[in-house]
């Protein structure tokens, strides 16, 4: 069964260094997302992307973010300078989207990037 | 009031037992309706969509009243592998985007 997949599993980082987390969504995908989990509380939205563009972002998601889909595989997500508060676990999602097709509504996460930022 | 709201739980129940998971969301304009599950420091992963008719998979059943804004997630005859956060996601409305706003889950253990 086709999966997400995300590398690294866990990095840490010390404040004010820039991470890039990776990401391999579903080969026939073509709406991306990104969210993240601080430890104990709920998974937020952070970016969409579809079509080498960001189609929506959330307030959390500013001038230190950043994502890019540099090939035809991969979609990265890259904090500039990190902060102690971006520690949380992100999340990567994918969506089929094709008009008629069942199920192209769902996203798939992929198994998450751990980051601490010390 | 909060987007996605859940019972805070959590719940402790003996196999086999029946348990439901309660939920409601603010944005009447709300699209689609979905129960996710989580597992420690895992993934989300979709457990399945809720439609307006009702669904159903097996042990577990979803309700969707739209009048009400409330989503609701049956599990009947519980497992020990049922054992798990639950999570009710709701998609927006508007723009082909789909993002989704989560609740902050309900913690089900499933106990021997």
């Amino acid at each position: 069964e086709p999966e997400v997949t995300q590398t690294p599993s866990h990095q840490v980082t010390q404040m004010g260094q820039e991470v890039i987390l990776r990401c391999v969504p579903i080969s026939n995908h073509l709406y991306f997302y990104w969210y993240r989990q601080i430890l104990g509380q709920k998974v937020e939205f952070l970016v969409s992307f579809y079509n080498n563009e960001i189609s929506e972002k959330s307030e959390i998601f500013d001038d230190q973010f950043s994502v890019e889909r540099p090939d035809g595989s991969n979609f990265t997500l890259k904090i500039r300078s990190t902060k102690l508060e971006d520690s949380a676990m992100y999340f990567c999602a994918s969506r089929a989207g094709r008009h008629g097709l069942a199920g192209g509504g769902e996203q798939y996460f992929g198994p998450g990037t751990r980051l601490t930022v010390t | 009031r909060k987007e996605v709201e859940q019972d805070p739980g959590p719940f402790n129940v003996p196999e086999g037992a029946t348990v439901a998971f309660n939920c409601t969301y603010s944005n009447s304009a709300s699209q689609s309706f979905f129960w996710y599950r989580q597992d420690c420091r895992k993934e989300p992963k979709l457990l399945m969509s809720v439609y307006s008719s009702g669904n159903e998979d097996g042990r577990f059943t979803a309700q969707l009243n739209r009048a009400s804004q409330y989503i609701s997630l049956l599990i009947r005859d519980s497992k020990l592998s049922d054992s798990a956060t639950y999570l009710c996601v709701v998609r927006g409305s508007g723009g082909s985007n789909y993002k989704l706003t989560f609740g902050k889950g309900t913690l089900l253990t499933v106990n021997p």
